[in-house]
């Protein structure tokens, strides 16, 4: 069975800083990854995804995620964070063909000025 | 604009009382899900549907019913079963295939007292 695990439940940066969201999965076959945001009260909104080919996946709100077979990882990262990525961060994999998603526990990013 | 509408935003019912969460989607989706989250817990999948007058349990069925009678609709009946209902509970559809990326709706908060 496909799982993804996030490290650190909360983490706080300043603005202006990288931000750097870790997670790693395990596979049995070659994963299909997701990133989604949420912002308090709300639905979840799809950041990025991986699903063949490149590597280094760009996303929405200048956000990047790296796929990175040897390391079974798929780290989400920002250059400079902003005021407006304080929210929940989950990282997910596809189960099966028919798209069913195994989140991990979730991220939560502090943005402090 | 395509989407999916969860109604209504917030529920609150009295213990030993069924419920039922609205899920409608226009995006022409043949999957359907029905995702719980509780605090530092990510989300737990409760009930899938890939297909018109057909679903499967998820993770974390006991206690809920769905049903699904029209592509647009996937109803959750949060029975008086269910030992700990008050929770957040998200609607989701996608295309069912392996690289689709799941569309959220809002949310219902759901309070039992």
């Amino acid at each position: 069975a496909q799982s993804v695990t996030q490290l650190g439940s909360h983490v706080s940066v300043s603005e202006g800083a990288l931000v750097l969201l870790r997670c790693n999965y395990s596979s049995s076959v070659p994963p299909y990854l997701f990133w989604y945001v949420q912002y308090p009260n709300q639905g979840l909104q799809l950041l990025l995804k991986y699903t063949t080919g490149a590597t280094l996946v760009k996303g929405i709100n200048g956000f990047e995620a790296e796929f990175k077979k040897s390391e079974t990882s798929f780290h989400l990262t920002k250059p400079s964070a902003h005021m407006s990525d304080a929210a929940e961060y989950f990282c997910a994999v596809a189960q099966d063909s028919w798209g069913k998603l195994q989140f991990g526990a979730g991220t939560q990013v502090v943005v402090t000025p | 604009d395509g989407g999916i509408t969860q109604s209504p935003k917030y529920l609150f019912r009295k213990e030993g009382q069924n419920v039922t969460l609205s899920c409608e989607q226009n995006l022409n989706h043949d999957a359907m899900y029905w995702y719980r989250q509780d605090p530092g817990q990510g989300l737990r999948l409760i009930y899938y549907s890939q297909i018109v007058n057909d679903f499967q349990k998820g993770d974390i069925a006991e206690g809920y019913s769905v049903s699904r009678e029209k592509k647009e609709s996937f109803p959750l009946t949060v029975t008086s079963a269910q030992k700990n209902p008050t929770a957040f509970y998200l609607c989701a559809s996608s295309k069912g295939q392996y690289n689709s990326p799941l569309h959220f709706g809002n949310g219902t908060r759901l309070t039992v007292t």
